[in-house]
C-alpha cells in the first residue's frame, strides 16, 4: 500500500526567501511522485512530476523537487518565494502496481504556503 | 492544450432539486474522473470512467449519478443532496486509466463549487 506524508500543514516565508515543502512517501515499488498546487478557489495545477528518470525534477514557476529513494522523500523547493506562490500544495504518489485498485492517486494532506511581504 | 473545462463554476441547489455538473476535455483522453474536495482537505476520488465505461465507484451514495455520453464529456447528476454534500467537485482526465507515470498525468479542471441549502 502506498502513503504520503506532508510534514508541515503550514509554512510561512518572506518574499524573496527560499521555500521548502517536505514530503515523505511509502510505496512498495518504484512510485511516480507529483506536486500539485491549488490557488484559492481554483482547481489543481500540476507543478512537476517524477517518473524514474532524473532524480532532480524541474517544474513550472521556478519550483523543483528531488527524489531521494534512501530517504523516501520528495521535497519541493524554490530559491526565492513570490507573493503569487501563496497557495495549497499537495504531494501525490502513484504506485505502478496499483493498476485496477481503488485509488490511482494518494494525496498528502496538503501544505498551506503563506508568503509575507 | 491541457484543459479540462467544468460548468457551472458555482451552483446553489435545494435538497429537493435535480441538477447536473458538466465536464469537457478535448485532449483525446480516454479516462475521466470525478473528485470531491472539502475545504482544507485533499481531493477524494468518487468515480473513474475508462473508455466511457464506469470503472470505479468509490462507494458513492446513489444521489450522485455519473454519466459519460462520449469520450469528451463527463456529467455528474445530482438529486436529493444533503447540506454535507456541499464541496468543490473536480473533474479530471488522463490519457488512459493506468497508474500515473510518464505521459499519463492526470489533469484537473477548475472545479464546480456546490452549495446545498
Amino acid at each position: 500500500a502506498q502513503s504520503v506524508t506532508q510534514l508541515d500543514s503550514h509554512v510561512s516565508v518572506s518574499e524573496g526567501t527560499p521555500v521548502l515543502l517536505r514530503c515523505n512517501y511509502s510505496s512498495s515499488y518504484s512510485p511516480s511522485l507529483f506536486w500539485y498546487v491549488q490557488h484559492p478557489n481554483k482547481g489543481l495545477q500540476l507543478l512537476l512530476k517524477y517518473t524514474s528518470a532524473a532524480t532532480l525534477v524541474k517544474g513550472i514557476n521556478g519550483f523543483e523537487a528531488e527524489f531521494k529513494k534512501s530517504e523516501t522523500s520528495f521535497h519541493l523547493t524554490k530559491p526565492s518565494a513570490h507573493m503569487s506562490d501563496a497557495a495549497e500544495y499537495f504531494c501525490v504518489v502513484s504506485d505502478p502496481v496499483s493498476s485496477g485498485s481503488a485509488r490511482q492517486l494518494t494525496f498528502g494532506s496538503g501544505t498551506q504556503l503563506t508568503v509575507l511581504p | 492544450d491541457t484543459e479540462v473545462t467544468q460548468t457551472p463554476k458555482h451552483l446553489v441547489m435545494g435538497m429537493t432539486n435535480k441538477k447536473s455538473l458538466k465536464c469537457e476535455q478535448h485532449m483525446g483522453h480516454r479516462a475521466m474522473y470525478w473528485y470531491k474536495q472539502k475545504a482544507k482537505k485533499p481531493p477524494e476520488l468518487m468515480f473513474v470512467y475508462s473508455y466511457e465505461k464506469l470503472s470505479i465507484n468509490e462507494s458513492v451514495p446513489s444521489r450522485f449519478s455519473p454519466e459519460c455520453p462520449n469520450s469528451s464529456l463527463l456529467n455528474l447528476h445530482l438529486h436529493a443532496l444533503q447540506p454535507e454534500d456541499s464541496a468543490l467537485y473536480l473533474c479530471a482526465s488522463s490519457r488512459n486509466f493506468a497508474p500515473q507515470g510518464g505521459g499519463n498525468t492526470i489533469y484537473f479542471g477548475e472545479g464546480s463549487w456546490l452549495t446545498v441549502v
